[in-house]
């Protein structure tokens, strides 16, 4: 059993609709990340949060809009995506600490299909 | 930067067979070493950690020691199981802010055979 909740599991959309994924996580961790991962490949950082605010944004398209509403939540907001949008968006979660021992932890992702 | 090399998959083995997966890593500071595994259809999850020089992390008969010397963190398996069949994935992380920056390595998926 996964302690990172995503949802949903499968998204189809078309390239101008709107939606959002999410996730959820209850212990207690203050940063959040979200990942991009292709088929056969490692997963690609896009962004980080530390205590609900925005750490890292790696040059992500600004039609991924994301938002960490409080601790335990963090959205995707999707608009206008391309077909090589299409991909596996896998969240995860870590203790905040400046040694960098901690391991993180996710979801079992959305799978995202643009028609 | 920090960069990490792991061996070309796949990786295919009978049941019982010692596995070994290579991992060497390059990084500036004093970084902790992960294995992750990813099973078909699910995202990763933690298998081991060391987080320092000559540390050794096991888990599910899985151990991998952080060797400084020639900057490696090889991951053992004395007899696999059918049910080990993933994509095992190589990672680090360094000193940072606070939140965990990972470096991953290519990924190796292994199949194991009854």
């Amino acid at each position: 059993d996964t302690e990172v909740t995503q949802t949903p599991k499968h998204l189809v959309m078309g390239m101008t609709n709107k939606k959002s994924l999410k996730c959820e996580q209850h212990m207690g961790h203050r940063a959040m990340y979200w990942y991009k991962q292709k088929a056969k490949k490692p997963p690609e950082l896009m962004f980080v949060y530390s205590y609900e605010k925005l750490s890292i944004n790696e040059s992500v398209p600004s039609r991924f809009s994301p938002e960490c509403p409080n601790s335990s939540l963090l959205n995707l907001h999707l608009h206008a995506l391309q077909p090589e949008d299409s991909a596996l968006y896998l969240c995860a979660s870590s203790q905040m600490d400046q040694g960098g021992n901690q391991p993180q932890h996710f979801g079992d992702g959305t799978r995202l299909s643009i028609l | 930067g920090d960069s990490v090399t792991q061996m070309e998959g796949p990786v295919t083995l009978s049941e019982e067979a010692f596995l070994t997966i290579n991992c060497t890593y390059t990084a500036t500071g004093y970084p902790s070493l992960f294995w992750y595994v990813q099973y078909p259809g699910e995202g990763l999850q933690l298998l081991l950690k060391a987080t320092k020089a000559d540390d050794k992390g096991s888990n599910k008969g899985f151990e991998a020691t952080y060797r400084k010397e020639t900057t490696s963190f090889h991951l053992e398996k004395g007899s696999v199981q059918v049910s080990d069949s993933a994509v095992y994935f190589c990672a680090l992380t360094d000193r940072t802010g606070g939140y965990q920056k990972v470096t991953f390595g290519t990924g190796t998926k292994l199949q194991v055979i009854p």
